[in-house]
């Protein structure tokens, strides 16, 4: 069964910095990776979608990337704001139908330090 | 607006009061999910469904119950709720087939719900 982690499980930056948020999984047969962003009281934000053919992707100040064959992603956030204080989740999907193949790591708490 | 809707947001009730959490999608999507979140555990798919009348336990799904009758509804519903499923609720939802833009999943505010 497929494994995602993400570590660390909280971090503080203070404003400017720019920083990484990594994601692991087990099996590297995914389809695609997605990044969410969760915010307390509200639900999941889709940020970036990277297809296991592609090895990143960029939405203004974040950039995902992925190595499938080493099981690894990582979401870089450029000068991060105090608005960046989220919660981030990763999600791998296994195939390329179905509603049921999507596995998530448990998130990185992010706050930013004004 | 595109957009994914559950209710309540919030609820407290007691052991073995049955109970329901409406999901609705305005974007005729097939497919569609329930999920829980708990610390440490990440979200784990309770139930899923690939069209009307198409539906199947996920990962963790005693307790819990669906139905698919319309396309835009996937109530989940609790017959006998024990304190252990006291959890944040998402409904979410997505398109079928491949491609990148079909794989976004948009998921619904959350229900937070406790069990006494």
């Amino acid at each position: 069964k497929q494994e995602v982690t993400q570590i660390p499980a909280a971090l503080s930056v203070p404003e400017g910095e720019n920083l990484v948020l990594n994601c692991s999984f087990t099996d590297s047969a995914i389809y695609n990776l997605q990044w969410f962003r969760q915010d307390p009281g509200k639900g999941l934000t889709s940020l970036l979608l990277i297809q296991s053919s592609q090895r990143e992707q960029t939405s203004g100040r974040l950039n995902a990337s992925l190595d499938k064959s080493s099981g690894r992603s990582t979401l870089y956030i450029a000068a991060s704001q105090p608005g960046d204080s989220a919660t981030y989740l990763c999600a791998v999907r296994r195939g390329v139908t179905g509603a049921n193949n999507l596995f998530f790591g448990t998130g990185t708490r992010l706050t930013v330090i004004p | 607006e595109a957009q994914v809707t559950q209710n309540p947001r919030y609820l407290i009730t007691v052991t073995g009061k049955k109970l329901t959490v409406t999901c609705s999608q305005n974007m005729n999507h097939e497919y569609m999910s329930w999920y829980r979140q708990d610390p440490g555990l990440g979200l784990r798919q309770i139930y899923y469904s690939m069209n009307v009348e198409a539906t199947d336990k996920g990962d963790v799904p005693e307790g819990y119950k669906v139905s698919r009758k319309e396309k835009r509804n996937f109530p989940l519903i609790l017959e006998s709720p024990s304190p252990n499923q006291t959890s944040l609720y998402f409904c979410a939802s997505s398109l079928k087939g491949g491609g990148a833009a079909k794989n976004i999943q948009y998921f619904g505010a959350g229900t937070r719900l406790s069990v006494l």
